[in-house]
């Protein structure tokens, strides 16, 4: 069965240090990949995805980056945490593409809590 | 005009009742609907999904589906207080990258 680890589950940083959250999926190869933040009482917001190695889209302009070194690791970073980067980071996959991708779920992980202080 | 609308809430029912979560969808392209219910403080876990326009049971949950009018609803039957928590819709379309838009959820309250 295909699980997605993400880690650290909890994280307090200062303003102005970097970050690397790392999301890996087991069972499954190509997995399509995301990054979400939720603000707290806030909806998802869409940072980033992935639908292969070195692949990497953009939803919208930030302070963050992505990479996908591997083909079932996703890493989100940044250089100089602002404190408006305080959030729920969420790690999620899915399979396939075309009709069957249409019709797949996306799975998360368990998500990291991050404080900026 | 949001993608993917839901009332925040709260919804307070009783245990045992009906609870009924809506969520309307504003691109007509849109093809897949599925529901996640998140517990405060962990991430969303999905409950169900539909493609067709109809009802869909499992268990004490039936999504329905209506495409024609945009409308796409979750029933829970037999609410349990640990049915509590933020029920999230969320519309997948058949462009580009097929993303997945979500509403930003409906907190629903199950009282004993």
């Amino acid at each position: 069965s295909q699980t997605i680890h993400q880690w650290p589950a909890t994280l307090v940083q200062p303003v102005g240090s970097p970050l690397s959250l790392e999301c890996t999926v087991e069972g499954t190869s190509n997995p399509n990949l995301y990054w979400y933040r939720q603000a707290a009482g806030r909806g998802l917001q869409l940072l980033f995805y992935s639908v292969g190695i070195g692949q990497i889209s953009s939803e919208v302009p930030q302070n963050l980056s992505a990479s996908r070194p591997q083909d079932r690791q996703f890493i989100l970073s940044s250089k100089k945490l602002l404190l408006s980067d305080s959030g729920f980071y969420l790690c999620a996959w899915t399979a396939g593409t075309g009709n069957r991708g249409l019709r797949q779920p996306q799975q998360f992980g368990d998500g990291t809590r991050l404080s900026i202080l | 005009q949001k993608e993917v609308e839901q009332n925040s809430g709260p919804l307070s029912v009783p245990e045992g009742a009906i609870a009924s979560l809506n969520c309307t969808y504003s691109d007509r392209g849109s093809q897949s609907f599925f529901w996640y219910r998140q517990y405060s403080g962990k991430s969303p876990e999905l409950i169900m999904f539909i493609y067709s326009n109809g009802d869909k049971e499992d268990g004490r949950f039936t999504a329905q589906l209506n495409k024609a009018s945009q409308y796409v609803s979750l029933l829970i039957r037999d609410s349990q207080p640990s049915d509590s928590a933020t029920y999230l819709c969320a519309v997948k379309k058949n462009t580009g990258f097929q993303k997945l838009v979500f509403g930003t959820g409906t907190r629903l309250l199950v009282s004993p």
